[in-house]
């Protein structure tokens, strides 16, 4: 089993529709969870970070965590055409604790279509 | 304020030929990461940097040696090219100081061809 692993894709949506997005981790101690969006040709950009159970909301995007399921998702409601990409899940490993490592899913990549 | 910075932006090796792949950051930040980016593979850790001085194995190694130069350079160097080593490198900083500082700021990274 992967450290971390994301649903595999691609996934379509509709624009309007809500994506989502889902990641799963096998280190029952990790701390810290981060949505990444990565463009096609560009380099990865943070959306999104969370490091407590339950829901977190910004604008669009909500990032949810439950620990003891060892699951974080993130939803993007009204989706844009704009919000096509790769999304890639990161986790902060109990034993990556030090300097910050991540771990990340290999990726899903969306697409929304007008 | 340029972020973190990596030259070349592309690149193509011949079997057997080096070169250093270079990164600098300008955010005071700590620790410092060199990852590739194969398709369907997400981000691999090659190696990292903690501190100035320090640097540790990640996940994938071999064929990479890394130097720390200072607080603000880590550069990347393969020794020998393999087609195995074609792939798209970055590299990021971060300040790990408390949990949300875990955010991992990314270059525009090298596009690398080995043939």
């Amino acid at each position: 089993q992967k450290e971390v692993e994301q649903n595999s894709g691609p996934l379509s949506v509709p624009e309007g529709a809500i994506a989502s997005l889902n990641c799963t981790y096998s280190d029952r101690g990790s701390q810290s969870f981060f949505w990444y969006r990565q463009y096609s040709g560009k380099s990865p950009e943070l959306i999104m970070f969370i490091y407590s159970n339950g829901d977190k909301e910004d604008g669009r995007f909500t990032a949810q965590l439950n620990k003891a399921s060892q699951y974080v998702s993130l939803l993007i409601r009204d989706s844009q055409p704009s919000d096509s990409a790769t999304y890639l899940c990161a986790v902060n490993l109990a034993g990556g604790t030090s300097y910050g490592k991540l771990t990340f899913g290999q990726g899903t990549i969306l697409t929304v279509h007008p | 304020n340029a972020g973190v910075t990596q030259t070349p932006k592309f690149q193509v090796l011949k079997t057997g030929q080096s070169m250093t792949l270079q990164c600098a950051q300008d955010m005071n930040h700590n620790s410092m990461y060199w990852y590739r980016q194969d398709p369907g593979m997400g981000l691999r850790l090659i190696y990292y940097s903690a501190s100035e001085g320090t640097t540790d194995k990640g996940e994938v190694p071999n064929g990479y040696n890394v130097s720390r130069l200072n607080k603000r350079e880590f550069s990347l160097r393969l020794e020998s090219a393999a087609p195995s080593q074609t792939s798209v490198y970055f590299c990021a900083s971060s300040d790990p100081g408390f949990q949300a500082s875990y955010e991992q700021y990314f270059g525009p990274g090298t596009r690398l061809t080995v043939t």
